[in-house]
């Protein structure tokens, strides 16, 4: 079971969009649609901003998009505002022969 | 409104068990739709689940720390539990319990987090 691989970090101005990407392999990513997406601020919990690789929980803003090709899920922010300055990390269900989660290395997003 | 809530020491002795309790507020540990899971933080880095468990008492955990974990559940007290034993500083972390949704709660995620605790492995 290895990390899920995200950019260290990326960056965008205010009202910009910026894309996240997370590359697992057709055992995780690739394999099921159990892809989600956590925001979080320093010293804070992770909150849930994407479920199944699309889905947004209450509450969540709709500049906040998931999206899934092969074995790379993306998470895109549009219209960039300060608060989303954070850290996110993809999970991704990895179980093909038991009930295995396993996370990325975390995408640190500065808003310029 | 459900809330999780950890608690236990926050310094732990290298080669010894750590040991940490999640109480779930709010809400039934008993739900069908729903799983109970551990997962930690190291300093500075990414997150790592290390388990989780049904209220039946099924177990699954990450087959890196396999050996050294035990998660259990007690419904009457509606809490879960962490043991890491033979503990080193490489366990130092904040470490979060979060609720887990399953395809029957229509959201496959850790979706509700308690607040964390930090846990640090020293002599």
């Amino acid at each position: 079971q290895s990390a899920l691989t995200q950019p260290r970090s990326v960056s965008g101005s205010p009202g910009q969009s910026v894309t996240i990407s997370c590359t697992g392999t057709s055992s995780d990513v690739g394999g099921y649609n159990y892809v989600s997406w956590y925001q979080q601020h320093p010293g804070k919990a992770p909150k849930l901003m994407i479920y199944d690789v699309s889905k947004r929980p209450s509450g969540v803003p709709d500049r906040f998009s998931g999206s899934k090709s092969g074995n790379t899920a993306s998470l895109t922010i549009s219209g960039l505002q300060a608060e989303d300055e954070a850290d996110y990390y993809c999970c991704s269900y990895a179980g093909s022969y038991t009930f295995e989660w396993v996370f990325g290395g975390g995408t640190k997003l500065t808003v310029l | 409104q459900l809330q999780l809530q950890e608690s236990g020491p926050g310094l732990v002795k290298p080669s010894e068990t750590l040991s940490l309790t999640c109480t779930v507020s709010g809400g039934s540990i008993s739900s069908s739709s729903y799983y109970w899971g551990w997962i930690r933080q190291p300093p500075g880095k990414g997150l790592e689940w290390i388990g989780s468990i049904y209220y039946s008492g099924s177990t699954y955990y990450n087959p890196s720390l396999k050996s050294r974990v035990t998660i259990s559940v007690d419904t009457s007290k509606n809490q879960f539990s962490l043991k890491l034993s033979s503990v080193t500083a490489a366990d130092t972390a904040v470490y979060y319990c979060a609720r887990q949704g399953s395809i029957a709660a229509r959201l496959v995620a850790f979706d509700i987090w308690g607040q964390g605790t930090m846990v640090t492995v020293s002599s």
